[in-house]
């Protein structure tokens, strides 16, 4: 199964800087089935990103995603308030679906 | 709009069983899969597997066979997960997150938290 690396493991950063999260697969991720969820505490993990760079509805340009084959980056250019939370990669190409271990966006 | 609502908690005994509920509104049932996700305390997320909700076959992940079962009742869009012969280890919150033919999870649901302790 493709283990995915998510770096670092927490970031300490205050509103209006920018985040750069990084996520790192085993193997190549087929087709760029990446996807990125953002959870808060007490509630679902929400669809940020897939297909590595596409943003999903309703998400804010502030998002982005970059990347192929083993290493991908989501990318908050200006963190607001409630940007603060875990995020999570997926790999979603290959069989069974893994889950980066996430990285704690925190407030500095 | 695309809604999975879940069953409430579940306290449970070792050796019991339990049926966790979600149901879909806002879309057509049987065009997107139906995938399980299990997070337990304060841990990353784990994918367990997923259901084709056209011809009700599921796929397990490894560590999710024998005692979990998914099913669906398709009259009422809603999916199912049971485990069964439940163990402490077994406290987890499960989601359920639907997915197009990619296999992104573009919708959860709100998760169903399940303890089990004696």
């Amino acid at each position: 199964e493709i283990v995915l690396t998510q770096s670092p493991g927490t970031l300490s950063l205050s509103p209006g800087e920018r985040a750069t999260l990084s996520c790192r697969a085993s193997q190549s991720v087929s087709r760029g089935y990446l996807a990125w969820y953002q959870q808060k505490p007490g509630q679902a993990p929400r669809l940020l990103i897939y297909g590595a760079s596409s943003r999903a509805t309703g998400i804010p340009d502030r998002f982005s995603g970059s990347g192929s084959g083993t290493d991908f980056t989501l990318t908050i250019s200006r963190l607001e308030p409630e940007d603060f939370a875990v995020y999570y990669c997926h790999q979603y190409g290959d069989s069974p679906d893994t889950f980066g271990q996430g990285t704690k966006l925190e407030i500095k | 709009q695309v809604q999975l609502v879940q069953s409430g908690s579940e306290l449970k005994k070792p050796g019991a069983s339990v049926k966790v509920s979600c149901k879909a509104s806002g879309y057509t049932f049987t065009t997107y899969a139906m995938n399980w996700v299990r997070q337990a305390p304060g841990q990353g997320l784990e994918w367990m597997g997923w259901i084709n909700t056209n011809t009700g076959n599921p796929t397990y992940a490894q560590g999710f066979t024998g005692r979990f079962v998914f099913s669906l009742d398709t009259s009422v869009s809603t999916a199912y997960l049971q485990i069964s012969s439940l163990k402490a280890e077994d406290t987890a919150v499960y989601y359920c997150a639907r997915a197009p033919p990619t296999g992104v999870l573009d919708y959860w649901g709100q998760g169903t938290l399940v303890t089990v302790s004696s």
